[in-house]
């Protein structure tokens, strides 16, 4: 099992591109989660999905869409990049017994 | 509202000494909580829980409700305990956790 993971691993953009981050897992998890880490802030819940096809706003949604169009692939959307979403982002997932199992990370740099 | 604080940013101890993390959260349901671990490169993960009551690798963490506290504790620190440190609080529903703003480590050899 790979369990949690995330494409790509790295990457730059400039203000006002658009990129989609991709989290699978092979676990059969119903919940799945995308947050962002930054120094200081801990990490903030962006958006989240209880099971396919279903999408939820977190602490920090703005700017960001997601979708769940299979159960096992989660996918962060940026439309129009800004310098303030630069930032680590993982994705974890559970299957309801609390424990969140987390992907390695992106680490996005917006120029 | 800051659910879930961590007061100490950056803590350096000596290896063989106690180190202590805080915890305080807030929150009016049943709490469930956490502590997450990040090791240098490695992935977020789960350290223990304070519904299994179980020591892992060394550490304890005992949950207070009368002082809304879930402290991280071992008696001697470990080179390899260097690592940032979540303290996570379950909220109710769609098993979601809130987390604190995490604790950064570093063991003195």
């Amino acid at each position: 099992n790979a369990g949690v993971t995330q494409t790509p691993k790295f990457r730059v953009l400039k203000t006002g591109q658009s990129m989609t981050l991709l989290c699978a897992q092979d676990m059969n998890h119903e919940y799945m989660y995308w947050y962002r880490q930054d120094p200081g802030m801990g990490l903030r819940l962006i958006h989240y999905s209880v099971g396919e096809g279903t999408t939820a706003k977190g602490e920090v949604p703005d700017g960001y869409n997601v979708s769940r169009l299979k159960k096992q692939n989660f996918l962060l959307g940026l439309e129009s990049a800004a310098p303030s979403q630069t930032s680590v982002y993982f994705c974890a997932s559970t299957h309801g017994a609390i424990e969140q199992f987390f992907g390695p990370g992106t680490r996005l740099t917006v120029l | 509202a800051q659910r879930v604080t961590q007061p100490e940013k950056l803590l350096s101890v000596f290896k063989g000494a106690p180190v202590e993390l805080k915890c305080n959260y807030s929150y009016s349901g049943s709490p469930e909580l956490f502590w997450y671990v990040q090791y240098s490169r490695q992935r977020l993960q789960l350290l223990l829980r304070h519904i299994s009551r179980e020591s892992i690798k060394g550490f304890t963490a005992d949950l207070n409700k009368g002082e809304t506290s879930f402290h991280l504790k071992k008696p001697f620190a470990q080179e390899e305990d260097s690592a940032m440190y979540y303290c996570a609080l379950s909220l109710y529903g769609n098993n979601r956790l809130a987390f604190g703003k995490g604790n950064q480590v570093v063991v003195i050899p």
